[in-house]
């Protein structure tokens, strides 16, 4: 049982918007940063949105987050079948001291 | 370029120990707090633990407390991982990140305990 909660799956049409979203409670998305992981088949993760919507070097603007009290969404915009991949989300827990993760969002682009 | 290198996985029975070591280069690896984080095959991501970069803060995942010890080198930009009274739920890939919050990732090293 992940402390962050995000729905297992999520799916899209080539060039649709596909938001992922990740819920969690005060002591971590409604008082810190949220983070966003993509993972490709097969490889490591990679940082795709940090301090709730910022884009790293190299992470293109299809990609954007945002944060609302307690929960934090991933938009994904034009999806491409190369975005097919496993997202997680992240952020640190106060109460917990402790870096919390979603359990993943499994993304099909159909 | 920026990267980070794990190795010394490998297979371990129950009980047992292991060292796992991690090769930091193209920045100031003092500059950094470094983290652990695995996953557990088919599984999701999960913390184990951060050190700062001075190595005077360190801070582990309940799962593992008592257990593992993270430390540092910083005159071999290097990150390490011990870890001992090894349990089958321990079985992951193990990744060495930059920062807490990992900006950047190695691609990471098999642990397998089992029998």
């Amino acid at each position: 049982q992940s402390v962050l909660t995000q729905p297992p799956s999520a799916s899209g049409t080539p060039g649709q918007r596909v938001t992922i979203s990740c819920s969690g409670s005060s002591s971590n998305i409604g008082s810190n940063y949220v983070y966003w992981y993509q993972q490709l088949p097969g490889t490591a993760p990679k940082l795709l949105i940090y301090k709730n919507n910022l884009r790293p070097s190299g992470v293109p603007d299809r990609f954007s987050g945002s944060k609302s009290d307690t929960s934090a969404s991933l938009a994904i915009s034009g999806l491409r079948s190369e975005d097919e991949a496993d997202y997680y989300c992240a952020a640190w827990d106060d109460g917990l001291s402790a870096w919390v993760f979603g359990g993943g969002t499994k993304l099909t682009a159909l | 370029q920026v990267q980070v290198v794990e190795s010394g996985g490998g297979l371990v029975k129950p009980g047992g120990s292991l060292r796992l070591s991690c090769a930091a280069s193209g920045f100031t690896f003092s500059d950094y707090y470094m983290s652990w984080i695995r996953q557990a095959p088919g599984k999701g991501l999960e913390w184990v633990a951060y050190i700062s970069s001075s190595g005077s803060i360190i801070q582990y995942a309940d799962a593992v407390k008592g257990r593992f010890t993270v430390s540092r080198d910083n005159a071999k930009n290097s990150l390490y991982l011990q870890m001992s009274s090894l349990r089958a739920e321990d079985t992951a890939i193990y990744y060495c990140t930059r920062e807490i919050f990992g900006d950047v990732w190695g691609k990471g090293t098999t642990v397998n305990v089992s029998p």
